[in-house]
């Protein structure tokens, strides 16, 4: 498909456990945005990437939160020791990310829905 | 988070109204996304506009950069334009996005 996938779609995890979220870009794009919606809110910026260079971490609510980019195209958030309050849907976008206006537009991928019990 | 402020929360409408939900933000951004989200489905980019305004089909956007606020109208509203619309801004490197809460939109036949 032409469009940002994430995987898994659905997670339930055990409070204490680790997890790890993927993130398939467009082919191409720069750019890519790790975020977090709670129930009922707007997204929350988690952390944004450059090719391979986390060039923004300041969302990320805690130390047990871990994003990575290696190659600067798949994507993998990594939360460590989860806890309840880490229940959200985790949406990553990407975009071409280099020149103003439209490219700057951010496609979205349809989410992880993680349950933390 | 009040950086980003989104007006009504809720709206209804019937069916053929028009329909406008506003946007007001605090801090300096280099441009301002307008997205739409179904219950349970993903998000899609409307538009970006950093001035002026666009226009796609039935929508259109408008920003005013001194005001540092913004607009989205749709008009000849149909039920299937009942989604969530979210405003976000990007921080003046295009980086970091600032979203507000959404205004769930409901069109009655």
């Amino acid at each position: 498909g032409a469009g940002v996938s994430q995987s898994p779609r659905y997670k339930v995890a055990k409070r204490g456990q680790d997890v790890a979220l993927r993130c398939d870009p467009i082919s191409g794009h720069v750019s890519l945005f790790w975020y977090q919606q709670a129930l009922g809110q707007g997204p929350e910026f988690l952390t944004y990437f450059q090719n391979e260079a986390q060039l923004d971490k300041s969302g990320l609510p805690s130390d047990r939160f871990f994003a990575e980019r290696p190659e600067g195209s798949v994507s993998t958030l990594k939360i460590q020791r989860t806890q309840q309050e880490d229940s959200a849907v985790y949406l990553c976008a990407s975009s071409l990310g280099l020149r103003r206006g439209r490219d700057w537009t951010q496609y979205f991928g349809p989410g992880t829905r993680l349950l933390v019990l | 988070k009040n950086e980003v402020e989104q007006s009504p929360q809720n709206l209804t409408a019937q069916e053929g109204e028009f329909i406008t939900i506003n946007c007001s933000y605090s801090v300096g951004i280099s441009a301002l996304h307008w997205l739409q989200q179904h219950p349970g489905g993903g998000i899609v980019s409307l538009f970006m506009l950093s001035s002026g305004k666009k226009k796609h089909g039935r929508l259109i956007a408008t920003i005013n950069i001194q005001e540092k606020h913004s607009s989205l109208h749709i008009t000849a509203s149909h039920p299937r334009d009942s989604a969530v619309y979210i405003c976000a801004v990007l921080s003046t490197n295009a980086g970091k996005s600032t979203f507000g809460d959404g205004t769930t939109l409901t069109v009655k036949p």
